[in-house]
């Protein structure tokens, strides 16, 4: 069974730009999750979808972020126009349902420059 | 205020020693503890977790973890470490023990694995 997947591995742009993060969770797995981790720092919860709905959006920091997931398969996460402080690692993390195991990408480290 | 505080930022421990790595919390609620680790390229594997009962939690690749209320502690353990144990390990709280909804991880702790 696949895992959860995270495309780009990694991005590098510049100041003022728009980069689109992808994340293709496990099949069947209703509860998508985003969170980030800048350097040195803890990872922090972004937002939780359920199926196609936002869940949980807590966490966003600013509305530069702009989070979909249509249809209620992959997700992408929209960064416009990006800021240095974006630089970081995004993780996706996906769960089948309430009472489950969430399962980590392996994060897409993005760096602003 | 929810958070995790690992207060070693890198601990580096010679093959077949053991380690222990801490953790200290802060929850307003009970607090649903995790221990993930992230190897070389790749993403997050859950460890173990403790949400109620025994407070000495069993997990996988020969990990441990004491949850310690009174200290509000939750510090993994291992009795021989490992070459292949060198990664970066992360404490979470949250308010569910499934899941990954609004978990509150700590800054995280690199081991280091020497000879």
């Amino acid at each position: 069974e696949a895992g959860v997947t995270q495309f780009p591995s990694h991005s590098v742009i510049e100041k003022g730009q728009t980069v689109t993060l992808r994340c293709d969770p496990i099949s069947g797995h209703d509860n998508l999750y985003w969170y980030r981790r800048v350097m040195g720092k803890e990872i922090k919860f972004l937002l939780h979808f359920v199926k196609e709905s936002k869940q949980d959006e807590s966490g966003m920091p600013n509305n530069r972020f702009l989070a979909e997931r249509t249809g209620g398969t992959y997700s992408t996460l929209k960064v416009q126009p990006a800021e240095l402080e974006d630089s970081g690692v995004y993780f996706c993390a996906s769960s089948q349902l309430e009472g489950t195991e969430a399962f980590f990408g392996q994060g897409t480290r993005l760096t602003v420059v | 205020a929810q958070s995790v505080t690992q207060p070693d930022i890198h601990i580096t421990v010679s093959e077949g020693a053991s380690l222990e790595l801490r953790c200290n919390y802060s929850y307003g609620a009970t607090p649903y503890l995790f221990w993930y680790v992230q190897s070389p390229g790749q993403g997050l594997q859950l460890l173990l977790k403790y949400f109620s009962g025994d407070t000495l939690v069993q997990g996988i690749k020969g990990f441990e973890a004491e949850f310690k209320r009174s200290q509000s502690s939750f510090n993994l353990r291992k009795p021989s470490v490992h070459w292949s144990d060198a990664a970066e390990y992360f404490c979470a709280v949250g308010a569910s023990v499934t899941g990954a909804n609004n978990l509150f991880f700590g800054t995280g702790t690199r081991l280091t694995v020497i000879p």
